[in-house]
């Protein structure tokens, strides 16, 4: 079965950049969304189509996607940032997240 | 606004049933694919099943299938689990979502329904 991983934990210093990677067997060839999820909250998409950030999403949310590696940056990470992120792709119209990574805000 | 409501979760033996059901207000439900997200305590997100937007297109992840059926009624704005055969695995938070545009990323969810199965 179709696998997405990413590192369990990304420690990043306030108004420094956090990166966040999601791997997979051609990733580049699919969509990728990221969705951000706090303690006890439903998930929020930060990112889809690889790039696209929704309306509301501050713009030091962006996303890249290429080869075997999505990529999720946060530029200027705020406190408030401090959660977890998921990526996700369908493969044969069944959707796959990734492990998730948990975001520290030292 | 977009509102997503589940309802039907509790608790139930290994073996038993329970049917969830999301109720849709604030868009045309009947437009969009609509799927389902659970979450194992402490654990990550998985998608269970989805559903087109005239229910004639049900897919559904390997560990539910034969178990789990996922459904809908347009005239309700409701989608519907139904879960047979439960196991202690499948205790989770499930979650309804709204899959949108073309890349099909979930842009709404609602808040969540626990699912416990132990006897």
């Amino acid at each position: 079965s179709y696998e997405l991983t990413q590192p369990p934990s990304v420690s990043v210093s306030p108004g420094q950049t956090a990166s966040i990677t999601c791997s997979g067997d051609k990733l580049g060839d699919k969509f990728v969304s990221w969705y951000q999820q706090k303690p006890g909250q439903s998930p929020v998409v930060v990112i889809y189509q690889d790039t696209e950030r929704p309306s509301g999403i501050p713009e030091r949310f962006s996303g890249s996607n290429s080869g075997n590696t999505a990529t999720l940056t946060i530029s200027g990470t705020q406190a408030m940032d401090e959660a977890d992120y998921y990526c996700q792709a369908w493969v044969s119209s069944t959707g796959v997240f990734g492990t998730g990574t948990k975001v520290t805000v030292l | 606004e977009v509102h997503l409501v589940e309802s039907g979760g509790g608790l139930v033996q290994p073996g038993g049933s329970l049917r969830l059901s999301c109720a849709a207000s604030g868009f045309t439900f009947s437009f969009y694919w609509m799927t389902w997200v659970r979450q194992a305590p402490g654990k990550g997100l998985e998608c269970v099943a989805n559903a087109k937007q005239d229910g004639s297109e049900k897919f559904y992840v390997d560990s539910v299938k034969g178990r789990f059926t996922i459904s809908r009624d347009n005239a309700k704005n409701s989608l519907y689990l139904q879960m047979n055969s439960l196991r202690a695995e499948d205790t989770a938070v499930y979650y309804c979502a709204r899959l949108a545009g073309s890349s099909w990323y979930m842009d709404s969810w609602g808040q969540g329904t626990l699912v416990s199965v132990s006897s």
